[in-house]
């Protein structure tokens, strides 16, 4: 199957401060997300990005396909962004778009 | 609109107890999942559904099964418990009506087997 690495796997900031997650896949792919598990559990999606660029706020991510990583970054950082950050992906040529394969994800905290 | 719901919250089996937990979604998405998530870990597919009547196993279907009677509905059901069942259980719903294929998640159910 599709191995999906993620890298820090732990970060640690000062709030304010900005910071870069990388996801790197082994495969083409025609899905791929990134998701926010807060502190209770909940898992939020926060970008469906198969390839280029995205914003929403103080979050950015861009994917490069034809290079097989993607990126998200977290500008002004807040206490509230704890927590772990999933890159998940589906392999091209399949004929569903549920199948996602997560990564272990990042750890991330922010302390004020 | 719920999202997604998933009950129970919270559940403890003894080994060889079976059980059903219950997944449902009211935005009319046309694909359901459901995940696992050990401690530590990313998440891990055990079942997928594409629409109602169809369903495929993922990376972890041993000992569990799904059926999808409606758009609605993802039941997952545990035959007979054990240990290595432990974990947090997530189920999800995506949809192309958008043309984009956001996965969105239930709050989850964990299970403890003893």
């Amino acid at each position: 199957g599709i191995q999906v690495e993620q890298s820090p796997p732990d970060l640690i900031l000062q709030e304010g401060a900005n910071s870069t997650l990388r996801c790197n896949f082994s495969d083409s792919v025609n899905n791929l997300q990134w998701f926010h598990q807060n502190p209770w559990g909940q898992l939020i999606n926060l970008f469906y990005i198969p390839s280029g660029t995205k914003q929403n706020g103080r979050l950015s991510a861009t994917t490069v396909a034809t290079e097989r990583y993607s990126l998200l970054y977290i500008s002004s950082s807040q206490t509230t962004d704890s927590g772990v950050y999933f890159c998940a992906v589906e392999r091209s040529g399949g004929t569903s778009y549920g199948k996602l394969t997560f990564g272990q994800g990042t750890i991330l905290t922010v302390h004020p | 609109n719920a999202g997604v719901t998933q009950t129970p919250k919270f559940q403890v089996l003894k080994t060889g107890q079976s059980m059903t937990l219950q997944c449902a979604q009211d935005m009319n998405h046309e694909y359901m999942s459901w995940y696992r998530q050990d401690p530590g870990m990313g998440l891990r597919l055990i079942h997928y559904s594409v629409g109602a009547g169809i369903t495929d196993q993922g990376e972890v279907p041993n000992g569990y099964n799904v059926s999808r009677s409606t758009t609605e509905d993802f039941p997952l059901r545990l035959l007979s418990a054990a240990p290595s069942q432990t974990s947090v259980y997530f189920c999800a719903s995506s949809s192309s009506g958008s043309g984009s294929w956001e996965q969105y998640f239930g709050p989850g159910t964990r299970l403890t087997v003893t």
